[in-house]
């Protein structure tokens, strides 16, 4: 069965901390991304990465970075974490060519 | 660029009525189509999907056509339940996605009551 992980749930963070968001899928998917859903804007793409040590940034990559050192793992990274990071954040995965996106449960984070 | 639009909710239903949720999209060339639905507390997975004009994609009794003269790809169902209370986002796949990026709509939330 089909499946994409997220590090946590929920994560309570303070403003300006260095926050680690960690996915991972055992579906050995060339191609992984990261989301985040807010109300009202729906998913808006963060980062995606197509290969190991490879990625692109997406239409809202400010103050984010991300990692790709393992095909199965990849990483969001908030530098310092701000309050209007605060969101929902959903990693998925999908094959090169194969249109379905798998999306892990999603991490909420709250920045205070 | 590319968009999706869909219809705001909430859309409140009473079980066993009529569902219509719409969805036009902005694209160049013959982007892809897809109805994702998200269950609370769930990340999102993947209803139905159209990948030309015409096709029709359909799962679970709920059914889209791909409508390319209207830029439409409406999401319906003849009889709801209580359990398809979700969060329904419409999304395209550029026809030059390499990538198989996805864009969402806004998201329409769905309540079925008995």
């Amino acid at each position: 069965d089909v499946k994409v992980t997220q590090s946590s749930r929920y994560l309570v963070k303070r403003t300006g901390e260095k926050v680690f968001l960690e996915c991972v899928q055992d579906m050995d998917h060339e191609n992984m991304f990261w989301y985040r859903q807010d109300p009202g804007l729906g998913l808006r793409l963060i980062y995606f990465s197509y290969d190991v040590k490879m990625k692109e940034k997406g239409d809202i990559p400010e103050g984010y970075s991300v990692s790709r050192e393992k095909k199965e793992r990849f990483s969001l990274i908030l530098e310092s974490a701000s309050t209007n990071q605060t969101s929902m954040y959903l990693c998925a995965s999908t094959l090169p060519g194969g249109h379905e996106q798998y999306f892990g449960p999603g991490t909420r984070l709250t920045v205070t | 660029g590319d968009s999706v639009t869909q219809m705001e909710g909430p859309v409140t239903l009473s079980e066993e009525a009529f569902l219509t949720i719409n969805c036009t999209y902005t694209a160049t060339g013959y982007p892809s189509l897809f109805w994702y639905v998200q269950y609370p507390g769930e990340g999102l997975q993947l209803l139905l999907k159209a990948t030309k004009a015409d096709d029709k994609g359909s799962n679970k009794g709920f059914e889209a056509t791909y409508r390319k003269e209207t830029t439409s790809f409406h999401l319906e169902k003849g009889s709801v339940q209580v359990s398809d209370s979700a969060v329904y986002f419409c999304a395209l796949s550029p026809f030059s996605g390499g990538y198989n990026k996805l864009i969402f709509g806004a998201g329409t939330r769905l309540a079925v009551h008995p």
